[in-house]
C-alpha cells in the first residue's frame, strides 16, 4: 500500500505569513492528490484536488502543487480563520488514503 | 442542492455490529461513488472503503478487509456502511462522502458517532 507522510505534523505561524504543508507518497501517485481543510468539531472541506486545482469556493490564497511523490499545500497570507488540521490524501488507485494531518495554529 | 444526511448516534458493546446509513439528495445517487471515512477522538482521518451505487461494486482499505459491508439501496439513494467484531478502538464518528470524479471528496454526511463499550 501507498503511505502518505505529511510534515510538520504541527505549525504555529502569525497572521500574514506563507505557510507551506508537505505531502510524500511513499511511491508516484501522478496528480492524483487532494488537500482537506478540517476546523474543530467540523467535517472535513475539500480545498484543492488534481493536486493544483482549486475547490470552487475556496479562497485564493490556498494553492497546491507537486506531482508524483511530492506535494505542497501553500497558504500565501494566513488568516485567523485558517486555524485547522490539514490534510492530504491520494485517489490514484481504487484504494485511497489520508495524509496523518497538519495542525496550524496562530503564533 | 447536494446533501447527504446520515443516520443518528449508536452505542454498541464489543463484538457487536453497527449499520450506518447515509442517505444521499439533491443528485443523481448511481452517478458518483460513495465513500466512507472515520475518525476517532483527536486523530486523523482513515478511509475505510467506497461502494459504486450503480453497480454496487465495493473496495475496502485492507485493516477492514472481512469486517466491513457497504451496501446501497438506489430506490431510496442511501449508501449503508456495515461494521462487524466491533472492538473499543472502532469508536469514531463515520462519515459518508461524495466521489465527484474529478478527485476528494466534495460533499460529506454529518457523521454518526459511534461508541463501542462494555
Amino acid at each position: 500500500d501507498i503511505q502518505m507522510t505529511q510534515s510538520p505534523s504541527s505549525l504555529s505561524a502569525s497572521v500574514g505569513d506563507r505557510v507551506t504543508i508537505t505531502c510524500r507518497a511513499s511511491q508516484g501517485i501522478s496528480n492524483y492528490l487532494a488537500w482537506y481543510q478540517q476546523k474543530p468539531g467540523k467535517v472535513p472541506k475539500l480545498l484543492i484536488y488534481a493536486a493544483s486545482t482549486l475547490q470552487s469556493g475556496v479562497p485564493s490564497r490556498f494553492s497546491g502543487s507537486g506531482s508524483g511523490t511530492d506535494f505542497t499545500l501553500t497558504i500565501s497570507s494566513l488568516q485567523p480563520e485558517d486555524v485547522a488540521t490539514y490534510y492530504c490524501q491520494k485517489y490514484n488507485s481504487a484504494l485511497w488514503t489520508f495524509g496523518q494531518g497538519t495542525k496550524v495554529e496562530i503564533k | 442542492q447536494v446533501q447527504l444526511v446520515q443516520s443518528g448516534a449508536e452505542v454498541k458493546k464489543p463484538g457487536a455490529s453497527v449499520k450506518v446509513s447515509c442517505k444521499a439528495s439533491g443528485y443523481t445517487f448511481t452517478g458518483y461513488y460513495m465513500h466512507w471515512v472515520r475518525q476517532a477522538p483527536g486523530q486523523g482521518l482513515e478511509w475505510m472503503g467506497r461502494i459504486n451505487p450503480n453497480s454496487g461494486g465495493t473496495n475496502y482499505a485492507q485493516k477492514f478487509q472481512g469486517r466491513v459491508t457497504m451496501t446501497r439501496d438506489t430506490s431510496i439513494s442511501t449508501a449503508y456502511m456495515e461494521l462487524s467484531r466491533l472492538r473499543s478502538d472502532d469508536t469514531a464518528v463515520y462519515y459518508c462522502a461524495r466521489d465527484p470524479v474529478a478527485g476528494g471528496h466534495d460533499y460529506w454526511g454529518q457523521g454518526t458517532l459511534v461508541t463501542v463499550s462494555s
